[in-house]
C-alpha cells in the first residue's frame, strides 16, 4: 500500500505570495492532519480534517487554511507569505480520527520564503 | 494545556551502548503517548505507542518505552544502539482521545559514535 504523499517536496516563494500544498493520504484513510516544523518552534499542529470537515485547528493566523476533498486528499493554503512561514510542512493520515488511529506521516514539503 | 518536555536536546551514545531518551508530559487524564523518529529530510515514523494496560511497551527497531504515571514520564530505551539509529526522536501526547491532534516535544537529536 502506498504511503502518504506530499507535493511538491520543495518550494521557494517570495514574501506576499500565496502557496498551496497537497497531501494524499494512505488509501482508505479518512483523517488528515497538518503540522508545521521549524527549528525554533518544533512541530506545531495546524489543523485536522476528517471526512471533509475540519475537526480541530491549531493556533495559527487565518492566513493558514485547509480543506479536504471527498477522496480524502487534503490541501493547505498559506496566503500573504511571511519569512517566518519558511518551514517543513508535514501531513499525517489515519484510518480514523482520535486516539486509536495510528498516524502515518508523509515526507513533508519544504517551503522557503524569500 | 497538554505539554511534552524532552530535557535533552542532543545525546551522544557509542555504538553498542544502551540508550535512554527522556520524556515528561503534562496531562490531566490518562495520556495517549507516542515516540516518533525522524531521519534527515524525512517525515516521522512511529516507533511505539501507549494507550493503556501494560506500562512497558515494545516498538519497532528494538525500542521499548516505559510509562510511569507517578513520574509523568515515558522514557524510550534501547539496549544496544546501532549507527543507523542516529536521528531525531520526538515524544508526543494526544491532545484528546477524540482527535488526532498531537502535541510534540522539542525533540532529542541522537548522535552515535563509533
Amino acid at each position: 500500500k502506498a504511503g502518504v504523499t506530499q507535493t511538491p517536496r520543495y518550494l521557494i516563494k517570495t514574501r506576499g505570495q500565496q502557496v498551496t500544498l497537497s497531501c494524499s493520504p494512505i488509501s482508505g484513510h479518512r483523517s488528515v492532519s497538518w503540522y508545521q516544523q521549524t527549528p525554533g518552534q518544533g512541530l506545531q499542529f495546524l489543523f485536522e480534517y476528517f471526512s471533509e470537515t475540519q475537526r480541530n485547528k491549531g493556533n495559527f493566523p487565518g492566513r493558514f487554511s485547509g480543506r479536504q476533498f471527498s477522496n480524502s486528499r487534503s490541501e493547505m493554503n498559506v496566503s500573504t507569505l511571511e519569512l517566518g512561514d519558511s518551514a517543513l510542512y508535514l501531513c499525517a493520515s489515519s484510518l480514523v480520527s482520535g486516539g486509536r488511529g495510528e498516524q502515518y506521516f508523509g515526507p513533508g514539503t519544504r517551503l522557503t520564503v524569500t | 494545556a497538554q505539554s511534552v518536555t524532552q530535557p535533552d536536546i542532543h545525546i551522544t551514545v557509542s555504538e553498542g551502548a544502551s540508550l535512554e531518551l527522556r520524556c515528561n508530559y503534562s496531562y490531566g487524564a490518562t495520556p495517549y503517548l507516542f515516540w516518533y523518529v525522524q531521519s534527515p529530510g524525512q517525515g516521522l515514523q512511529l516507533l511505539l505507542k501507549y494507550f493503556s494496560g501494560d506500562t512497558l511497551v515494545q516498538g519497532i527497531k528494538g525500542f521499548e518505552a516505559e510509562f510511569k504515571r507517578s513520574q509523568s514520564s515515558f522514557n524510550l530505551r534501547k539496549p544496544s544502539v546501532h549507527w543507523s539509529d542516529a536521528a531525531e526522536y520526538f515524544c508526543a501526547v494526544l491532545v484528546s482521545p477524540g482527535y488526532s491532534t498531537l502535541t510534540f516535544g522539542k525533540g532529542t537529536m541522537l548522535l552515535v559514535s563509533p
